[in-house]
This record gives C-alpha cells, sequence and structure tokens, in this order.
C-alpha cells in the first residue's frame, strides 16, 4: 500500500462546474496535510493546508479533511481552463521532520 | 519579495562528472528541503537541513549524493560520479517554521 495515494485521472470536468480531487493516506499518525498544484515542466505550488478536521475555505478552494478515514480533499469551485494542471497531495511524516511524503498528483483537464 | 531560488536551472553532464545545484531559501526561512521528481514518477523527498545541520537525510542515496547548508550561502545539493540515472528536476523548497514549503523553480538535471 503507497503512504500517499490520488487517481492519477485525468479528471475532465467542463468550465464552471465543480473538480473535486481525493487523496487517502496510510499513516494514522499524520498531522499536517498539504495540496500543490504543478503545471507541466513547472515546479509544485503551495494551494492550501489544513491541519484539523473539517473544511478550509480560501477563495474557489475547498480543502477537506477527515483523519478517522483517512482521506483528504479538494474542492475547486467555478473551475477555469486554467486550473488544468497535476494536482498533488503531501502528507507530513508522523515523526513531523518536515519531510513531505506526495502522491502521484492527479490530472485536472478543465474543458472550455 | 524574492522567492526560492535555484540554479542552475538547467545543467548537462557526462558520466562520472560531478553536479552541483545551489538553492536559496526565501527570505525569513531557515529551514531548506531537497526533493527529486524523476520522468513520470512523483516527487521523492532527499534530506532536510537547517543551517549547519542536517536533520533528516532519509530520503539520500547512501553512495555518492551529499548536502549542505552553510551558515553563509546557499544550500548545496551534490552528486558525485553522476550516471544517467541521477538524471531528473530537482527542487529545493523553503519553510519558516518547518510547516509550510515553498518550492523554488528546480534545477533539471541531464546526464549524458
Amino acid at each position: 500500500q503507497k503512504e500517499v495515494e490520488q487517481n492519477s485521472g485525468p479528471l475532465s470536468v467542463p468550465e464552471g462546474a465543480i473538480a473535486s480531487l481525493n487523496c487517502t493516506y496510510s499513516d494514522r499518525v499524520s498531522q499536517s496535510f498539504f495540496w500543490y498544484r504543478q503545471y507541466s515542466g513547472k515546479s509544485p505550488e503551495l494551494i492550501m493546508s489544513i491541519y484539523s478536521n473539517g473544511d478550509k475555505e480560501d477563495g474557489r478552494f475547498t480543502a477537506q479533511l477527515n483523519k478517522a478515514s483517512q482521506y483528504v480533499s479538494l474542492l475547486i469551485r467555478d473551475s477555469q481552463p486554467s486550473d488544468s494542471a497535476t494536482y498533488l497531495c503531501a502528507v507530513m511524516g508522523s515523526s513531523n521532520t518536515g519531510k513531505l511524503i506526495f502522491g502521484q498528483g492527479t490530472t485536472l483537464q478543465v474543458k472550455p | 519579495n524574492a522567492g526560492v531560488m535555484q540554479n542552475p536551472r538547467h545543467l548537462v553532464r557526462r558520466r562520472g562528472q560531478e553536479a552541483r545545484l545551489r538553492c536559496s531559501p526565501m527570505k525569513g526561512h531557515s529551514h531548506v528541503y531537497w526533493y527529486r521528481q524523476l520522468p513520470e514518477e512523483g516527487l521523492k523527498f532527499m534530506v532536510y537541513l537547517q543551517k549547519e545541520n542536517i536533520i533528516d537525510e532519509s530520503g539520500m542515496p547512501k553512495e555518492r549524493f551529499s548536502a549542505e547548508f552553510p551558515k553563509e550561502g546557499p544550500s548545496i545539493l551534490r552528486i558525485q560520479q553522476v550516471v544517467r540515472g541521477d538524471s531528473a528536476a530537482y527542487f529545493c523548497a523553503s519553510s519558516r517554521w518547518g510547516d509550510e514549503q515553498y518550492f523554488g523553480p528546480g534545477t533539471r538535471l541531464t546526464v549524458t
């Protein structure tokens, strides 16, 4: 079992729709969770961090965390073609040394 | 406010040569991390450093790879006697408190 799992996609949504990206993790004691966006050939860009159960909203993005079920999700409202990218879920290891464990990423395609 | 800086952006080395990758963290950040992204693979943690200290090197290959973050100057990731399998994108990230990590543009290493 991989430590952080994501569906590789591609996930295709029409412009203006809600895109839902999911991630599960195996280390039950993980405390810190992050979503990054990576355009092809570019570096990862931090979108959201979440540390507590529940929802955290920032503009068109909402991160959701459920520690009991060990999953994290990212919702993108009013999806735009510029949101087309690979979205990486990252979990900070239980030792909290700063090591981020990344999923393989989900490719999102937003069609005009 | 400058972001994380990395140089060179592209580096070509012949097998057996040495590669030196540099990273300057964001202003005010004292935590530096190195990650590697192999073609068609996810981001993998290599090493976590603070000034003059290696905090976690659990992701570093045992041979040929070393990293440092001296009191003055950038962090250096050094790869000795490079092989074709070292060809990858190497990303540096920094954080202020050891939580949210911000990535630099990366160094694309090609070994011929």
